[in-house]
């Protein structure tokens, strides 16, 4: 079993939808868990850390279940600029920061 | 504010040629830094971290090397390039992020082909 599992897509959406992205990780000592945008080519951009009580950055709103070992993103009134790839990453240790990334889920979001 | 920075953008290398990327970051002091590789399809792998000067730890057994001649310089490094070893590398820094949760943040990389 992977240590991040995604889905990998592709999700095509249109313009204005919600969209939703779940991952799970095997590991239930993970410490820590993030979000982070890849465009094609690109380096990961860190689009958001995800809180034990779940937090919202603007149309993004991100989960974390410990006792299932999921989170999921969750983006609203999509925008075509929202096309990417997006990867789940754990950290599993508490003292060196060890991020563990998925493969990622690719997003396209269409006119 | 903090910027990281990576050279050379792009690298076409023979098999059984030396490598040497760089990676620097400015705007901070002592930072815990990271390479990774992308291979074409799959997730980033953690290859080296390094969390001062002269200090640096392996993920992997492979082909690569890494060194901290400075605290805010992280250089990747192999002797002989395997095919295995074409990639997109990437670089890193880690920050507490306001959460208090340390936060990673990636330099533009350098896409390895090897030849």
């Amino acid at each position: 079993r992977k240590e991040v599992e995604q889905d990998p897509g592709p999700f095509n959406v249109p313009e204005g939808a919600t969209v939703a992205f779940n991952c799970t990780y095997s590991n239930s000592a993970s410490q820590s868990f993030f979000w982070y945008r890849q465009d094609c080519r690109k380096e990961p951009k860190l689009l958001m850390s995800v809180y034990s009580s779940g937090n919202e950055d603007g149309r993004f709103t991100a989960q974390l279940n410990r006792a299932s070992q999921y989170i999921s993103l969750l983006i609203r009134d999509s925008k075509l600029s929202d096309s990417a790839t997006y990867l789940c990453v754990v950290n599993q240790l508490t003292g060196f920061q060890k991020l563990v990334f998925g493969t990622g889920t690719r997003l396209l979001v269409s006119p | 504010s903090q910027t990281i920075h990576q050279w050379p953008a792009t690298l076409v290398q023979p098999v059984g040629s030396p490598l040497s990327l760089e990676c620097t970051v400015e705007g901070t002091s002592n930072p815990n830094l990271y390479w990774y590789r992308q291979a074409a399809g799959r997730g980033l792998q953690l290859l080296f971290y390094s969390v001062g000067i002269g200090q640096i730890s392996s993920e992997v057994p492979q082909n690569l090397s890494a060194s901290r001649p400075q605290d805010r310089q992280f250089i990747l490094s192999s002797k002989k390039l395997l095919l295995s070893d074409s990639g997109f590398y990437l670089c890193a820094w880690s920050v507490r992020g306001t959460g208090g949760i340390y936060e990673q943040y990636f330099g533009p990389g350098t896409r390895l082909t090897v030849t």
